[in-house]
């Protein structure tokens, strides 16, 4: 009830496509949905979150969207880059606590 | 955004020495710190959580006596491998919670000979 499955695990688009990931959780506990974007060698980066309140959520080419019926959460990246290509995890916390669940993770490859 | 910084950023030892990774949140509190390690192409495994004035609370199946941690300050937080091994060889991520995020440090590449 801990998990938060990712998919895909791997992801090639090109250039100027949209690129999508979903997460999918099972302990409606959770009220924290984020998403980290990793460079090889790097920490990860908080891309963006959102909170179960609201279904759509939009910074830049970037936005999430939450099912909490469904219990699902996804990211679109609208227009990619190559720079975008990176691993992106999604994950998720509960009420303050700030121990996030992590999911496996999708390996991006941006196509130019 | 908030940063934590971490350091080093690599350390290559040889086996059964020990090492000390820090991690600092550089412009902000933080009362609890995060501890992981990453294997490649893996996601991110928590180990423990820093407190800091008290004990940190370790994950299930993390030697407490081989990660010691040690939340000194506010701001610091210190990972200190003890009889590094080869299997030790990881990269090693802390983060620090502001508001609703979590800050990621830049990692620590540990490589043991």
């Amino acid at each position: 009830q801990q998990q938060v499955k990712q998919s895909p695990q791997s992801l090639i688009v090109q250039k100027g496509g949209i690129s999508i990931i979903n997460c999918a959780y099972e302990n409606t506990a959770f009220d924290y949905f984020p998403w980290y974007q990793q460079f090889p060698g790097k920490g990860p980066a908080l891309l963006i979150a959102i909170r179960p309140d609201v279904s759509e959520k939009k910074e830049g080419r970037f936005t999430i969207s939450f099912n909490k019926s469904a219990k699902q959460f996804s990211l679109h990246i609208m227009d990619s880059q190559p720079g975008d290509s990176a691993t992106y995890f999604c994950a998720a916390s509960r009420g303050g606590n700030y121990q996030l669940i992590w999911g496996a993770g999708t390996k991006l490859i941006i196509k130019p | 955004g908030a940063v934590v910084s971490q350091h080093p950023s690599r350390v290559i030892c040889k086996s059964g020495t020990s090492v000390k990774i820090e991690c600092r949140s550089l412009d902000f509190q933080a009362t609890t710190m995060f501890w992981y390690r990453q294997f490649p192409k893996q996601s991110l495994m928590l180990m423990a959580t820093s407190n800091e004035g008290s004990k940190a609370t370790y994950e299930q199946g993390v030697e407490k006596d081989k990660f010691l941690i040690n939340h000194a300050s506010l701001t610091l937080s210190t990972l200190t491998v003890t009889s590094a091994h080869p299997e030790d060889s990881s990269f090693y991520i802390c983060s620090a919670p502001l508001m609703d995020t979590q800050y990621f440090g830049p990692g620590t590449r540990l490589t043991v000979l």
